[in-house]
């Protein structure tokens, strides 16, 4: 059974830094690329970019280019997503998920999603 | 940029009632559209992808339709879980959602 089991809630403030986790389990972790997608409070879900793990390939989002970091540790099954500076703005729910397969400049619908990691940011 | 409209923002039913929901893009994406169901605290749920095709252990009670520029997801009879949002999503060129169209019990 595929699952993605994501990192729990953290509490930050303004300009700390911070990582959260994605593990996945169930199939070949290199094989799949793994998405992440933000969802602040009372707003429309955002694709935020997709990284490969076999060779680590990420593709950013314009809007996060340069806000945020994508990684993968393969020898644990787990992507990151991380933060050197948070903003206020920052504070939503973040998601993981798996598409089946993604292209030069798009991704299949993922039907694999982790739980989501709730971020407070307070200024 | 691929923009996606959802219409009704709001539609108000009873159980054992239908619902059609639209996704209108402001430019053809083929058939590029996945639908998602979102409850509070939960993740997205992907019912439909490629338009018409239904996620693996989606009842058919689900169904989509559509290509181009006009999408539309239709849900019969109503059942209690089935209330919530629901979001459109393109992947013709680099994924977005659409603004959601919240099913809420009449």
């Amino acid at each position: 059974e595929v699952q993605l089991v994501q990192s729990g809630t953290e509490v930050k403030k303004s300009g700390d830094s911070l990582r959260i986790s994605c593990r996945a389990s169930g199939y070949s972790f290199s094989l799949y690329w793994i998405a992440w997608v933000r969802q602040l409070p009372g707003k429309v879900p955002e694709w935020m970019g997709v990284i490969y793990p076999g060779d680590s390939d990420t593709k950013y989002s314009p809007s996060f280019q340069g806000q945020v970091t994508m990684s993968v540790d393969k020898s644990i099954n787990t992507a990151y997503l991380q933060w050197s500076s948070l903003k206020a703005s920052d504070s939503g729910m973040y998601f993981c998920a798996r598409p089946n397969y993604c292209t030069r400049d798009s991704c299949s619908a993922p039907e694999y999603w982790g739980q989501g990691s709730l971020v407070t940011v307070s200024s | 940029e691929t923009v996606l409209t959802q219409s009704p923002a709001t539609l108000a039913l009873s159980p054992g009632e239908s619902a059609t929901l639209s996704c209108r893009a402001n430019f053809s994406i083929s058939k590029y559209l996945a639908w998602y169901h979102l409850k509070p605290g939960q993740p997205p749920r992907l019912l439909i992808h490629d338009a018409s095709s239904r996620a693996t252990g989606v009842s058919d009670r689900f169904s989509g339709s559509g290509s181009g520029t006009d999408f539309t997801l239709t849900i019969s009879s109503l059942e209690p879980e089935d209330f919530g949002l629901y979001y459109c999503q393109q992947r013709a060129i680099w994924p977005s959602f659409g603004g959601g169209t919240k099913v809420e019990i009449k």
